[in-house]
């Protein structure tokens, strides 16, 4: 089966601009989760979006905001970019949120 | 909050070697979760642990879920060079932070033939 798709796999924006990444979950799953990929802060969760309602929140500005579609697709939004966005950004899906998540590829996102 | 450490940071080893890695936490956990990401990609999941005291493997890997719900380890017998990567644990308290694992900060690995 597919598997966790994100788009796209690279980005360059600048600062000020704003920026919407994409997830496509495994079919059936329902918990998408995302989070921050920086060398020097490790893998940092963002938010988690369960049947399109957010059920957790990590500790980052409302800059960072997502959500959630009747197919379990997902879409982050950063706003306001700060060169400090810079980052690898992963989605990740799982049937109901309480098990092991499989990841996609990832977005590289660069802020100039 | 909920915190991982992960040890050791890094290891420089042989082709044939074992490697034993762990994390710990002051926090306790549901589940405990490995990984290994390789350059250019996401975490790909190798193992993971729902109850305190499991054991399972998969191939070369063995890991453990800590008695105390509180420490995990992973080990992999026999390296070999396509073991190179960075192993995370994490860990997830589903009941009321479903979808949110708390991440370790990763163990390279570096495998020498």
């Amino acid at each position: 089966k597919a598997g966790v798709t994100q788009t796209p796999r690279y980005l360059i924006k600048t600062r000020g601009q704003q920026v919407t990444l994409s997830c496509s979950p495994i079919s059936g799953h329902r918990s998408v989760s995302w989070y921050q990929q920086t060398p020097g802060q490790g893998l940092q969760f963002l938010f988690e979006y369960f049947s399109e309602t957010q059920r957790n929140k990590g500790n980052f500005p409302g800059r960072f905001s997502g959500r959630q579609f009747s197919n379990s697709r997902s879409e982050m939004n950063v706003s306001t970019l700060e060169l400090g966005d810079s980052a690898l950004y992963l989605c990740a899906s799982s049937l109901e949120g309480d098990d092991g998540y499989t990841f996609g590829s990832g977005t590289r996102l660069t802020v100039v | 909050g909920q915190q991982l450490n992960q040890s050791p940071q890094s290891m420089f080893i042989q082709e044939g070697e074992d490697v034993s890695m762990n994390c710990t936490s002051s926090s306790i956990f549901n589940t405990w979760l490995w990984y290994k990401q390789e350059p250019g990609e996401g975490p790909v999941l190798l193992i993971a642990l729902y109850k305190a005291g499991e054991l399972t493997s998969n191939g070369r890997l063995t890991a453990q879920f800590g008695i105390t719900r509180k420490d995990s380890f992973l080990n992999i017998s026999a390296s070999i060079p396509s073991d190179v990567g960075i192993y995370f644990c994490a860990g997830l308290l589903y009941n009321t932070n479903a979808g949110k694992s708390t991440f370790g900060d990763g163990t390279t690995l570096t495998v020498k033939p």
